[in-house]
């Protein structure tokens, strides 16, 4: 059984620019939930989705946003980036939100 | 809020000994995982727990949890050094989960 799939896996952008990072969840898991992790603010909650409907969100400010397909994948869009956005950025599916969270292997966006 | 606390955030061991973390949280909440993580990768599932007084084991790692105290505590025994990581608990309320800071595991020879 495939795990939870995260591309890219590196990315590097500049001041201002917009990204988009995707999160295909393990197959038939509906629940799927996005964290950053800093060394200085450690694993910190975005937001969740559970059958394309946003269920909650983490204390980040408008430009980060994301999305839920009705096969279960998800992307998160950063906009306008800045440089405290540089960060491993991780999802992690379940089969419904209260149940154990599997996480895929992050993308490390850099930006510059 | 929801607020998580774990003891200690760096934790050096000899090969061989006993320790605790613990995770103390501020919620009602009966769900507390506990998780791995190596160096550069993600988080892998060790425990869940889903109720006052659950204990589960795997290996030399044990985790229990306590409602009431709104603490859980992940042991090891006799440590090795392949269980050198940073472990971390998350608390999950209302679907929003938190984590704690993380404790860095070192066992040394």
């Amino acid at each position: 059984k495939a795990g939870v799939t995260q591309t890219p896996r590196y990315l590097i952008k500049t001041r201002g620019q917009q990204v988009t990072l995707s999160c295909s969840p393990i197959s038939g898991h509906r629940s799927v939930s996005w964290y950053q992790q800093t060394p200085g603010q450690g694993l910190q909650f975005l937001f969740e989705y559970f059958s394309e409907t946003q269920r909650n969100k983490g204390n980040f400010p408008g430009r980060f946003s994301g999305r839920q397909f009705s096969n279960s994948r998800s992307e998160m869009n950063v906009s306008t980036l800045e440089l405290g956005d540089s960060a491993l950025y991780l999802c992690a599916s379940s089969s419904d939100p209260n149940t154990e969270a599997f996480f895929g292997q992050g993308t490390r966006l850099t930006v510059v | 809020e929801l607020k998580v606390e774990q003891n200690p955030l760096f934790l050096s061991m000899q090969e061989g000994k006993n320790y605790t973390i613990y995770c103390n949280y501020s919620t009602t909440s009966d769900r507390l995982y506990w998780y791995r993580q190596d160096p550069g990768k993600s988080l892998e599932s060790l425990f869940v727990l889903l109720s006052n007084g659950a204990v589960k084991q795997e290996g030399r790692l044990m985790a229990s949890l306590d409602t009431k105290a709104r603490l859980s505590t992940l042991h090891i025994t006799a440590a090795v050094h392949d269980l050198s990581a940073t472990y971390f608990c998350a608390v999950d309320e209302d679907n929003d989960m938190r984590f704690g800071a993380g404790t860095r595991l070192t066992v040394k020879p």
